[in-house]
């Protein structure tokens, strides 16, 4: 299955700034995913992006907070933007394994003081 | 709407010992159901994957189980080591062309030495 490498792996930021977390992965995919697990939550979807489209955001996710680039089909970005201390989270990407399944990233845990 | 519940929410076993983690699901039309293994602040590590035709998967000490009509699946971890020690996701995939993802809470599973 593919192998995804995401960058950076944790970051401490300042209330008000942006953050853009990167996804490579080893093969072509259509599809990338990213999610947010919020401390002691499970993983909720943000937005599903495509290469050469607008990406799709899930309800309570909003373009203008959470930009995402899909130049190629290894390649995504996702930008936490305007953070405050509620974005402190752990943010991942994930693609499909092939076989229906799903192979995530190491994840990104970002903490806003 | 699915919902995915994972029971206990904690675990903390002696090593060596046997243990079930047990998930449960509403909805039974599902497409597969996978399960993860978490470290803390890091990524997911995919452990198992079930079609929704299949009724157990095995790697290693790992077994998993599903009875979609239930709406149920284990995870068995025979004779449990130190290393074991992370919190174990389930999630299940609700339809083939649906690619969204419902995970559970987890279950953050402690061996002893």
């Amino acid at each position: 299955s593919a192998v995804i490498s995401q960058k950076p792996s944790r970051d401490i930021c300042q209330r008000g700034t942006s953050l853009t977390i990167q996804c490579q992965v080893d093969s072509q995919v259509t599809m990338m995913f990213w999610y947010r697990q919020q401390p002691g939550q499970s993983l909720t979807l943000i937005a599903t992006a495509n290469q050469g489209s607008e990406a799709t955001y899930e309800s309570g996710f909003v373009i203008d907070k959470f930009p995402i680039s899909r130049p190629n089909l290894t390649f995504s970005t996702l930008t936490v933007s305007n953070m405050s201390p509620e974005d402190s989270s752990i943010y991942l990407c994930s693609v499909e394994d092939g076989r229906g399944g799903y192979t995530f990233g190491s994840g990104t845990r970002l903490t806003v003081v | 709407k699915q919902e995915v519940t994972q029971i206990p929410a904690a675990l903390s076993v002696p090593e060596g010992e046997n243990l079930v983690l047990n998930c449960s699901f509403t909805d039974s039309a599902i497409y597969n159901l996978q399960w993860f293994r978490q470290d803390p602040g890091k990524g997911l590590t995919s452990l198992l994957l079930i079609q929704s035709s299949q009724r157990e998967q095995t790697s290693g000490r790992l077994n998993a189980s599903l009875d979609k009509s239930s709406g149920r699946s284990t995870l068995y971890i025979a004779a449990s080591q130190p290393g074991d020690s992370a919190t174990y996701l389930c999630a299940v995939r609700t339809g083939g062309s649906n690619y969204k993802l419902t995970f559970g809470k987890g279950t953050l599973l402690t061996v002893n030495p």
